[in-house]
């Protein structure tokens, strides 16, 4: 059973730089196959898709956030990673990470995500 | 991007209902549809994918239809443990987008 665990600072402050890692176990990023994502959850609100990365490296993001956001992988420590620059406290949310399934992009597997408040 | 909308936005049910929820693609997305269930504080779970195959692991109650831009999601018989949020998403094309959400309460 895949498991993913997200980490990095709760808080950050304004004009400065998000950076989470989700740690993967139970299955290996570089057997490839599927896609490991990204997502936000403002407070109260609904859901955003970030973007995703491919074992190889390849990636796709929102355009809304494509300027300032970055995935990557880190094969050999079986875990990928977000990086967001220039955050407001509009990107104050609950970033979660998670794995699509076999069929197109659904994502069946969750991280428990973790808060990330942008505040000074 | 393809704008998901849900209706209704909030029901108020009672336990052993029979529950319908919409959503609507603002154009046509085959059958790339998914739906989620959210607890509070908690991660979504994927319930229906491909509009109407049960992820392993779901409960029989939950049932998906739909294709193009019209999807349901039906509960065949509320559950205590049912009374959370549901989204939508579209795996069609990126951006992939959710539905707001659709939260199911006691009546």
């Amino acid at each position: 059973q895949v498991q993913l665990q997200e980490s990095g600072p709760g808080l950050v402050k304004p004009s400065q730089t998000l950076s989470l890692t989700c740690k993967v176990s139970g299955g290996s990023i570089s057997s490839g196959g599927y896609y490991w994502s990204w997502i936000r959850q403002h407070p109260g609100k609904g859901l955003e898709w970030i973007g995703y990365i491919y074992y190889s490296g390849s990636t796709n993001y929102n355009p809304s956030l494509k300027s300032r956001v970055a995935i990557s992988v880190d094969t050999s420590k079986n875990q990928f990673s977000l990086t967001l620059t220039s955050v407001t406290a509009a990107d104050t949310a609950v970033y979660y990470c998670a794995r699509d399934g076999d069929y197109r992009w659904e994502l069946a597997y969750w991280g428990q995500g973790t808060l990330v408040t942008v505040s000074s | 991007d393809i704008q998901m909308t849900q209706s209704p936005s909030s029901l108020s049910a009672s336990v052993g209902d029979r529950v319908t929820i919409t959503c609507r693609a603002g154009q046509s997305i085959d059958s790339y549809l998914n739906w989620y269930q959210q607890k509070p504080g908690r991660a979504p779970k994927l319930l229906i994918y491909a509009a109407s195959s049960l992820q392993s692991g779901a409960p029989s109650r939950f049932s998906g239809s739909g294709s193009g831009t019209d999807f349901t999601l039906t509960i065949s018989s509320l559950q205590p443990e049912d009374f959370v949020t549901y989204y939508c998403q579209q795996t069609y094309s990126t951006p992939f987008t959710f539905g707001p959400g659709t939260k199911v309460d006691i009546k």
